[in-house]
Order: structure tokens, then sequence, then C-alpha cells
């Protein structure tokens, strides 16, 4: 079975610009996890979704910062303007209900110059 | 200045024997518990979980100990192998409808020979 399925792996741009991360999470799942990891953080929660609606997004550092899941099979991560304070792995997840387990892509690692 | 890094915890242990990490939770009111295990350049995996009601769950190789009263979590390893090296986080979900996860800091699990 496919997993968590995260676009790109790796992007690398300059500050000012717009980034756009994809996630396609689990068929079948109906949460959706949007996660960053950083050495100075370690792992920190920024929005979730149950079924396709955005349900906590206490997390979201800032304005530039929005999540989208138009359907259950497709969610972004937009930042815009980047900066390079975002520079981070960023991790999807889903899951199937609430308090079950969590399956995580592998990330979108992003370094703004 | 200097960016400082969380600095994970390290625990090396010898090929074959059992290894336990430990970790402290701090909201009495989570009562859903994840170990996930995470692998240079991939997402966190899920290896078990446990919920409140419970002490203590088995799996293959793997089991998880959960104390209420001292809010402490602990997962054991047995017969550790190369392929257990990794960062392990304790991860738990608040009771009252968050679902988000919020984790530990992680435990570097080093293999010796």
């Amino acid at each position: 079975d496919a997993g968590v399925i995260q676009s790109p792996r790796h992007e690398v741009t300059e500050m000012g610009q717009e980034v756009t991360l994809r996630c396609k999470p689990i068929s079948g799942h109906n949460s959706l996890f949007w996660y960053r990891q950083t050495m100075m953080r370690g792992l920190e929660l920024l929005i979730y979704f149950n079924n396709n609606v955005p349900i906590d997004d206490s997390g979201m550092p800032e304005d530039r910062f929005s999540a989208k899941m138009p359907n259950a099979s497709f969610s972004t991560l937009k930042i815009q303007p980047s900066e390079p304070r975002d520079s981070a792995v960023y991790f999807c997840a889903s899951s199937f209900g609430a308090q079950k387990p969590q399956h995580f892509g592998d990330g979108t690692r992003l370094s703004i110059l | 200045g200097e960016s400082v890094g969380l600095h994970l915890p390290t625990l090396s242990v010898q090929e074959g024997d059992n290894s336990i990490i430990n970790c402290a939770y701090s909201n009495s009111a989570s009562d859903y518990f994840i170990w996930y295990k995470q692998e240079s350049g991939k997402g966190p995996q899920f290896i078990i979980d446990i919920r409140s009601n419970m002490d203590k769950r088995q799996g293959q190789r793997v089991t998880v100990l959960l104390n209420k009263t001292v809010k402490h979590l602990s997962l054991q390893i047995a017969a550790t192998q190369p392929g257990d090296s990794a960062v392990y986080f304790c991860a738990e979900i608040a009771g009252g409808g968050a679902d988000g996860l919020t984790f530990g800091k992680g435990t570097h699990l080093i293999i010796q020979p």
C-alpha cells in the first residue's frame, strides 16, 4: 500500500519566494496533519484537518503560512513570502480518525537562502 | 550569537541486549501515546501505541509501559539489532478532541556490534 506521499522531497529557494509543499494522504484516512521539524524546536504541529476541514491552526507560525485541503486526497502548505528561518523539514501525516496512529511521509527538506 | 540545537540524549547498547528508552510527559490530560522511530532522511515511523486505560502493551520485540501516576512512558526493545539504530520519539495526544501529536525531544539509540 502507498504511504503518505510528499513532494517535493527537497526545495531550495531564495527568500521572498512563494513555496508550496504538497501531500497525498493514505487513501481512506480522514485526518491530515502538517508538522515541522527543526534542530532548535524538534517536531511541532502546524495544522490539522478532519474530513478536509481545518480544525486547529494554532501552530501555524505566521500569516505567511497557509494550508488547504481541497479534497480528501490532497493538501498543500504554502509559505509566502518565505524567509530563511522557515528552513526546516516539513512532514505531512494522516490517520483514520481521532486518536489513531498517524502515518508520516518522508518530508520536504526546505532551505530558504 | 551561536544557535544551539536540541541535544538528544543518547543510549548506546550492545547488539543483542535489551534497550529501554524513557519519556516523561507533562500533560496529565493526555490519554493516547505513541512511540515513533525516525531514521536519517525519513519520516517518523509508527512503532506502538497505548491508551491511558492501559499500563502495558506488547508488540513484536517491543513493549510500552505507561505510568500515569508519575507521567512516564517507556519503550523496551528486546534483542536489539543494528537496524534498531535511530532516533526514538514519544508522542502524546491530549483528550478533549485535540488530535495533534505533541512530540518529546527524542532519544538517539546506537547499537554497538
